[in-house]
């Protein structure tokens, strides 16, 4: 069975700090990975999403990377912004699911 | 394009009671599943459908129902609920095969049951 794990679970950082966040996942045969934000009582939107055989993509200030062989995948925050705060969630895929990890509390201090 | 849309948003079911959370995606995605949402435990699938007419189990199946009988919609059923049922339910759709093209989920319901 799929696990996966973020840590930290909850990050509070100055504006204007580059940050990572971690997803580690157990089983290496995905299909994908998807890190999405979800801000609170909100619903989940999705801000990136590499496939099996991508290493990395990026969108604006942010780049996650993918590592299969070893089970993890980082989200580079640039620059961060108090709007950057929300809980951020990573999601494995396989044909006809996705695992989710339980989240990183994000707060950007002003 | 609305996207995924789920209703209703709020709702406060005494034990026993039943209901259906709606969800419908008006981009013709051929995959349409329900999670759940519980502190600490993050996102849990209860239910899934590849296509019209065709359902699966997920990881937390127990006490929900599901059918699939257009593109579109993608109900989820509580037969009797129960105070473990408290939770904020999430429904996603993907084009074929979630694994090629990630997930699009709707703003959730948030369900308690007293």
């Amino acid at each position: 069975k799929q696990e996966v794990t973020q840590i930290p679970a909850a990050l509070s950082v100055p504006e204007g700090e580059n940050l990572v966040l971690n997803c580690s996942f157990t089983d290496s045969a995905i299909y994908n990975l998807q890190w999405f934000r979800q801000d609170p009582g909100k619903g989940l939107t999705s801000l990136l999403l590499i496939q099996s055989s991508q290493r990395e993509q990026t969108s604006g200030r942010l780049n996650a990377s993918l590592d299969k062989s070893s089970g993890r995948s980082t989200l580079y925050i640039a620059a961060s912004q108090p709007g950057d705060s929300a809980t951020y969630l990573c999601a494995v895929g396989n044909n006809n699911d996705m695992r989710f990890g339980a989240g990183t509390r994000l707060t950007v201090k002003p | 394009n609305a996207g995924v849309t789920q209703t209703p948003k709020f709702q406060v079911l005494k034990t026993g009671q039943s209901m259906t959370l709606q969800c419908a995606q008006d981009m013709n995605h051929e995959y349409m599943s329900w999670y759940r949402q519980d502190p600490g435990m993050g996102l849990r699938l209860i239910h899934y459908s590849v296509g019209a007419g065709i359902t699966d189990q997920g990881e937390v199946p127990n006490g929900y129902n599901v059918s699939r009988s257009t593109t579109e919609d993608f109900p989820l059923r509580l037969l009797s609920a129960a105070p473990s049922q408290t939770s904020v339910y999430f429904c996603a759709s993907s084009r074929r095969g979630v694994g090629n093209y990630g997930y699009t989920f709707g703003s959730g319901t948030r369900l308690t049951v007293v």
